[in-house]
């Protein structure tokens, strides 16, 4: 089956700067890779996803690039805010949707101001 | 729209007890889901369904049912609760299985098994 690794597991970054968290996958049939940020009490929720016939999507101060020869793909986000402090996951699918999608370990990020 | 909604939002069992973690969304969507959160290791997933009496099983389904008898409703049955079952319980559902939709979380059940 698919297994999907997530670095860093932890990360701290200033205010305003960039934080990269990058995942990797095992499966070359996989085709969709979401990635959710998950609040303090809440489930995760979307924020960006990625089909494999793209290399780089971009939202705002968000952005994920994929690399399906390496089979990796990565979260940017850019003039990091308070508000984005988060455990944020990837996940990949072998379909274009959620179907037994199969989750990274999460990265914490937090914001120092 | 409610959204996903879960009951109850905390619980404490006894091993061996027996107990259903209700889930239900009032978006009518065919795909729903369970998956199971524990420290360090993401979310994997217990069961899902892909319509009204269809259900299969995830990546860690021993020790769980479920069913689908309507659109709205997913429970998810434990039979005989151990300790290894204490976890952060979410749903979630989408409006197709194969499709680009986004996956909706419900707030999270904490189960804890003593």
């Amino acid at each position: 089956g698919e297994n999907v690794e997530q670095h860093p597991s932890t990360l701290s970054v200033q205010e305003g700067d960039s934080a990269v968290i990058k995942c990797t996958y095992s499966d070359s049939a996989s085709n969709y890779f979401p990635w959710y940020k998950q609040e303090l009490g809440k489930g995760p929720q979307l924020i960006i996803d990625i089909r494999s016939n793209v290399g780089e999507k971009k939202d705002q101060r968000i952005a994920v690039t994929l690399n399906k020869t390496a089979k990796h793909f990565s979260l940017h986000i850019t003039e990091t805010q308070p508000e984005d402090s988060a455990v944020y996951f990837c996940a990949a699918s072998p379909h274009f949707g959620n179907e037994k999608l199969t989750f990274g370990t999460g990265t914490r990020l937090t914001i120092i101001p | 729209n409610a959204g996903v909604t879960q009951t109850p939002k905390f619980q404490v069992l006894k091993t061996g007890q027996s107990m259903t973690l209700q889930c239900a969304q009032d978006m009518n969507h065919e795909y729903m889901s369970w998956y199971r959160q524990d420290p360090g290791m993401g979310l994997r997933l217990i069961h899902y369904s892909v319509g009204a009496g269809i259900t299969d099983q995830g990546e860690v389904p021993n020790g769980y049912n479920v069913s689908r008898s309507t659109t709205e409703d997913f429970p998810l049955r434990l039979l005989s609760a151990a300790p290894s079952q204490t976890s952060v319980y979410f749903c979630a559902s989408s409006p197709s299985p194969r499709a680009v939709y986004e996956q909706y979380f419900g707030p999270g059940t904490r189960l804890t098994v003593t």
